[in-house]
């Protein structure tokens, strides 16, 4: 398998559920991300993950926790979310260094709707 | 903070001539992306221009005037297969994650 490979694909959960975005990577890129991409907003980056280490937060609140064992698997740990967070969370890597980070490969994404 | 301004949507007819503009403004700049994505896909990248002037990648060209801070994406020799939003990126001020614009959609009529 090659690129990034998210699952799973569509989640449908409700408010008081926990549950978990896996991505992995087979580019042997040393960055990953998520974002979120909801209707009629831009990709808005949640975190940054450079060599395992969380490196940035946007402000991001805390039902949303992630989670980097290793440089080529990513998890978003998801509890007690709000209708307002279905959206599109989209898993990206890169090279991580530099200017190696403007291209970014994508995952196709976890349809999530909380309900 | 770094915010990108683009356009919502723009419409074409097959075989025509495209452009999306970018105006752009940051702390720090390190260059232009452009991303494609197509309904209900991954996006994927297209061009990075790190200089000024124009690079060229097929029927699709993107262009960056940092003194301006404003770039576009040409796309020549419109098909219907490139109806899908596009957005330009900058990278963030510590270089490590890509900020992108709200995006523009191009829907392309034959």
């Amino acid at each position: 398998e090659t690129g990034v490979t998210q699952t799973p694909r569509h989640l449908v959960m409700g408010m008081t559920n926990k549950k978990s975005l896996k991505c992995e990577q087979h580019l042997g890129h040393n960055a990953m991300y998520w974002y979120k991409q909801s209707a009629k907003k831009p990709l808005e980056l949640m975190f940054v993950y450079s060599l395992e280490e969380r490196v940035e937060n946007n402000s991001v609140p805390s039902r949303f926790s992630p989670e980097c064992p290793n440089s080529s698997h990513l998890f978003l740990h998801l509890h007690t979310l709000q209708p307002e967070d279905s959206a599109l969370y989209l898993c990206a890597s890169s090279q991580g260094s530099g200017t190696m980070n403007t291209e970014a490969f994508f995952g196709q994404g976890t349809r999530l709707t909380v309900v | 903070g770094q915010s990108l301004e683009q356009p919502s949507e723009v419409t074409a007819v097959e075989g025509a001539i495209v452009q999306i503009n970018c105006t752009y403004q940051t702390s720090g700049f390190y260059g232009l992306s452009w991303y494609q994505q197509h309904d209900g896909g991954a996006p994927t990248f297209l061009s990075y221009n790190a200089l000024d002037g124009l690079e060229e990648t097929g029927r699709f060209s993107s262009f960056l005037s940092r003194s301006d801070s404003y770039g576009y994406l040409l796309l020549q020799e419109l098909q219907m297969k490139d109806s899908a939003s596009y957005f330009c990126a900058v990278l963030n001020q510590a270089g490590t994650a890509l900020i992108f614009g709200k995006g523009t959609t191009l829907s392309v009529s034959s």
